[in-house]
């Protein structure tokens, strides 16, 4: 299977703390995305990491990618109680239309 | 980016019995992916499915339990056929933008067979 693997499975924190999840996948890349899932509802795109890149921003997010170590992490600053959700790393190939969703991460965040 | 409006979004089935779940894309796309969640794990592609041709199933899925529809290119309708108790699950159908940088999804189809 090239589904990739989150850690942690949870992950439970106060409200303005940081939370970093972590993804490993096992097959070479054009890019990486993050998503969240909102109770079993469809998932949001976040944010698009590609392959040649170390860092990326968005507001509060921040990814990095290790192609070297197939992983990457999602790094979410000054938590909120809104953030309380599933998040999901997908990866795309260079060849084929599928994205591997990793096993996910569940974040609570206490007020 | 693209709608996806998914529907059922849930519905609890007697075993024995079929439903048939429909997504429709608000713009045109070639292909519709459909995923099966079970409880607290992630997401499992079932099929892809092309306008014009047989849908591909992955390993694990066939198309007797799970026949697929895609009558043009904004619409598809996945069947889960013979419900059983193990089927209970959120299925999702999804769409890619361009040059597969991001899915839109569906809000999902929360099924319970009981």
């Amino acid at each position: 299977s090239q589904q990739g693997e989150e850690d942690p499975q949870a992950l439970s924190i106060q409200e303005g703390e940081n939370a970093t999840m972590n993804c490993s996948y096992k097959t070479s890349i054009n890019n990486l995305q993050w998503y969240r899932q909102n109770s079993g509802r469809g998932l949001v795109h976040l944010i698009l990491i590609r392959s040649n890149e170390r860092e990326k921003h968005s507001g509060r997010l921040r990814v990095t990618l290790d192609t070297s170590k197939k992983s990457s992490s999602l790094l979410i600053t000054a938590s909120r109680a809104a953030d309380t959700a599933s998040y999901f790393c997908a990866t795309a190939t260079n060849t084929g239309n599928q994205f591997y969703f990793g096993t996910g991460t569940s974040l609570t965040v206490i007020p | 980016s693209a709608v996806i409006s998914q529907k059922p979004s849930r519905d609890i089935c007697q075993r024995g019995t079929s439903l048939t779940i429909q997504c429709q894309v608000d713009s045109q796309v070639t292909m519709m992916f459909w995923y099966r969640q079970q409880p607290g794990q992630s997401l499992t592609l079932i099929a892809t499915a092309n306008q014009g041709s047989e849908a591909t199933y992955e390993s694990g899925f066939v198309i007797d339990k799970f026949p697929i529809s895609r009558p043009n290119l904004t619409f598809s309708t996945l069947t889960v056929s013979n419900m059983s108790p193990e089927d209970s699950s959120i299925y999702l159908c999804s769409v890619h933008g361009p040059m597969n940088t991001e899915a839109f999804f569906g809000q999902g189809t929360r099924l319970t067979v009981v």
